[in-house]
């Protein structure tokens, strides 16, 4: 058990530029959930797989936003045409769901900090 | 929809007081309850959890939470505090523990020599 990483760990970005967020969940952890974090605040949800499928997103997650996880694995968080508001820690946390290896926490990684100029 | 709300935003505790950090939560259906703590720059890390059974729980580096129904409180505390306590805490609900997790805004606590 390695534990969630995220990569890059820090980002900066020039506003209308597209980034891209990759998330390494626990190995045998099914679901894969994204938060945001702006300074001074707690993390407020964004979405969540199941596997590969896309089961919950929040109405944070504008046009902009897209998320993926394709092989049921990693997940990637793109953000095009970056602005200065999306500027925030994004976490990625994971669990396990289902048949005997279910547990009833998100196991965070370390967060991804973008600024966009 | 659930919700936390944590009072106070910042903290200040003498070292070898007692730390205690209030949280109360909505929700429409038995709650799972969550204290995160979070260094800086760092992910979230668990402290403790409350899903069933025994409403007092106990977690990691000393800390303990009560879980009371009828007050809709979930307060953490820790009766004596170190250096090494100075982070920020936050406190979260989910209904079953299997979607997502709302985040109270944190208290971010700093102990004083």
């Amino acid at each position: 058990d390695t534990g969630v990483s995220q990569d890059p760990r820090h980002k900066i970005t020039k506003r209308g530029q597209n980034v891209t967020f990759r998330c390494d969940p626990i190995s045998e952890h099914n679901r894969l959930y994204w938060y945001r974090q702006t300074l001074g605040q707690g993390p407020e949800f964004l979405t969540y797989f199941q596997n590969e499928a896309q089961l919950e997103k929040s109405r944070l997650l504008s046009d902009r936003f897209s998320a993926e996880r394709p092989k049921g694995s990693f997940s990637t968080l793109e953000i095009q045409r970056t602005e200065q508001g999306d500027s925030a820690m994004y976490l990625c946390a994971s669990k396990a769901s289902g048949g005997a290896s279910t547990t009833d926490t998100q196991y965070f990684g370390p967060g991804t900090r973008l600024t966009v100029l | 929809a659930q919700s936390v709300t944590q009072l106070g935003s910042h903290v200040s505790v003498s070292e070898g007081a007692l730390v205690l950090l209030r949280c109360n939560y909505s929700s429409s259906v038995p709650p799972y309850l969550f204290w995160y703590v979070q260094y800086p720059n760092q992910g979230l890390q668990l402290l403790l959890k409350y899903t069933t059974g025994a409403t007092l729980v106990k977690g990691i580096n000393g800390f303990e939470a009560e879980f009371k129904k009828s007050e809709t409180s979930f307060h953490l505390t820790k009766p004596s505090a170190h250096m090494s306590d100075a982070a920020e805490y936050f406190c979260a609900v989910s209904d079953n523990g299997n979607n997502r997790l709302a985040f109270g805004k944190g208290n971010q606590v700093v102990v004083i020599p």
